[in-house]
């Protein structure tokens, strides 16, 4: 098993661009999340999917940042336009019961 | 968002000793997760806790759910170096939701 595979590892942009991040969940796994993290705010859970259904988006700090799950084998992230305060570590995990399996996390520097 | 607190903030211990660390909450939590995050890597789950009060080993490390539900505590028995790492407990609300709220972390570092 791959566990969750995450693209791009690292990803330094300029403001006012377009970001895309990806993410793979395992194989099986029926909820997908995406998590920010920094050192002030911690983890913060942003948006998960359950059956590629988007269930709770409570997360998401404004309308630059979108999540789209077209399959049950892929999830991307988008922001647009960026800002240098999104810079953080994005996180993507996914579950089949109690627990999550995360990412290695997509470092995003926004300059 | 809404944050499970965790203490000790950082710990420094020797070689050898064991470490306790925990969660707490206003609120009632009917699961429990203590994950460990090493450094350019995402969290990876130590322990699992699903009833009050239960008491689960995993290795040197044992974690319990407490019997108010609102805390949980992990234990790491004869530190090793491999233990540094940042630590984060997690807790569900609501059954049926795979939804958790992460705590603050606790930053272990352990001196040869």
């Amino acid at each position: 098993d791959a566990g969750v595979i995450q693209s791009p590892r690292h990803e330094v942009t300029e403001m006012g661009q377009e970001v895309t991040l990806r993410c793979k969940p395992i194989s099986g796994h029926n909820s997908l999340f995406w998590y920010r993290q920094t050192m002030m705010r911690g983890l913060e859970l942003l948006i998960y999917f359950n059956n590629n259904v988007p269930i709770d988006d409570s997360g998401m700090p404004e309308d630059r940042f979108s999540a789209k799950m077209p399959n049950a084998s892929f999830s991307t992230l988008k922001i647009q336009p960026s800002e240098p305060r999104d810079s953080a570590v994005y996180f993507c995990a996914s579950s089949q019961a109690a627990g999550y399996t995360f990412g290695s996390g997509t470092r995003l520097t926004v300059v | 968002g809404q944050q499970l607190n965790q203490s000790p903030q950082s710990m420094f211990i020797q070689e050898g000793e064991d470490v306790s660390m925990n969660c707490t909450s206003s609120s009632i939590f009917n699961t429990w997760l203590w994950y460990k995050q090493d450094p350019g890597e995402g969290p990876v789950l130590l322990i699992a806790l699903y009833k009050a009060g239960e008491l689960t080993s995993n290795g040197r490390l044992t974690a319990q759910f407490g019997i108010t539900r609102k805390d949980s505590f992990l234990n790491i028995s004869a530190s090793i170096p491999s233990d540094v790492g940042i630590y984060f407990c997690a807790g569900r609300l609501t059954s049926g939701t795979y939804k958790y709220i992460f705590g603050t972390g606790t930053r272990l570092k352990v001196l040869a």
